[in-house]
């Protein structure tokens, strides 16, 4: 399996302090994607990273990567209550007609 | 825009019986679709990629005639379980890329919770 690995596995904070989770990869890639469960739910897409880009934003989410080391995070400043959810990262390799793989997830809990 | 609706979102069956689930992008048309499975606090799996008008590619280790996979239309894929046994009660998920963004963003239905008892 080439499923990368995430850590933290679990992660708990108070509401107000920032979260960050990192994600790591095996293959050279497209892009990275990180994405969003709710418990029993399906994904939502949070933010794209493509291999030339170092930096993205968007909103309170502050994404990294670093293809030299295969790595990438994921930032959520100001955490609320309503973040509490299981996070993936999803790799996009090169040569494989679009298949996304999927990290082992990062279950932040966000207490008030 | 860009939705995927999945049906059913839970399903109990018993064993040896067959389980259709249901993956539709509502306002698009997906060429392809992405089949996976999910045990309870792990990761997504791939078990397979629908084309449509073609068989389907199944991901090393994913019996084909046990998970049938057909993507009939622009718009629809399925995939059923047969003689389905308790080991294969999971959280299977689909996905749709749209391809007019890019092709790169994956959009998820909700999901589908098999029980087999």
């Amino acid at each position: 399996s080439q499923q990368g690995e995430e850590d933290p596995q679990a992660l708990s904070i108070q509401e107000g302090e920032n979260a960050t989770m990192n994600c790591s990869y095996k293959t050279s890639i497209n892009n990275l994607q990180w994405y969003r469960q709710n418990s029993g739910r399906g994904l939502v897409h949070l933010i794209l990273i493509r291999s030339n880009e170092r930096e993205k934003h968007s909103g309170r989410l502050r994404v990294t990567l670093d293809t030299s080391k295969k790595s990438s995070s994921l930032l959520i400043t100001a955490s609320r209550a309503a973040d509490t959810a299981s996070y993936f990262c999803a790799t996009d390799a090169t040569g494989t007609a679009s298949k996304l793989t999927f990290g082992t997830g990062t279950r932040l809990q966000v207490t008030l | 825009g860009a939705v995927v609706s999945q049906h059913p979102s839970w399903v109990i069956c018993k064993s040896g019986t067959s389980v259709k689930i249901e993956c539709r992008s509502l306002d698009f048309q997906a060429t392809t679709m992405f089949w996976y499975r999910q045990f309870p606090k792990q990761s997504l799996m791939l078990m397979a990629t629908s084309n449509e008008g073609s068989k389907a590619t199944y991901e090393q280790g994913v019996e084909k005639d046990k998970f049938l996979i057909n993507h009939a239309s622009l718009t629809l894929s399925t995939l059923t379980v047969t003689s389905a046994h308790p080991e294969d009660s999971s959280f299977y998920i689909c996905s749709a890329k749209h391809p007019y963004r890019g092709n790169t963003e994956a959009f998820f239905g909700q999901g589908t919770r098999l029980t087999v008892v």
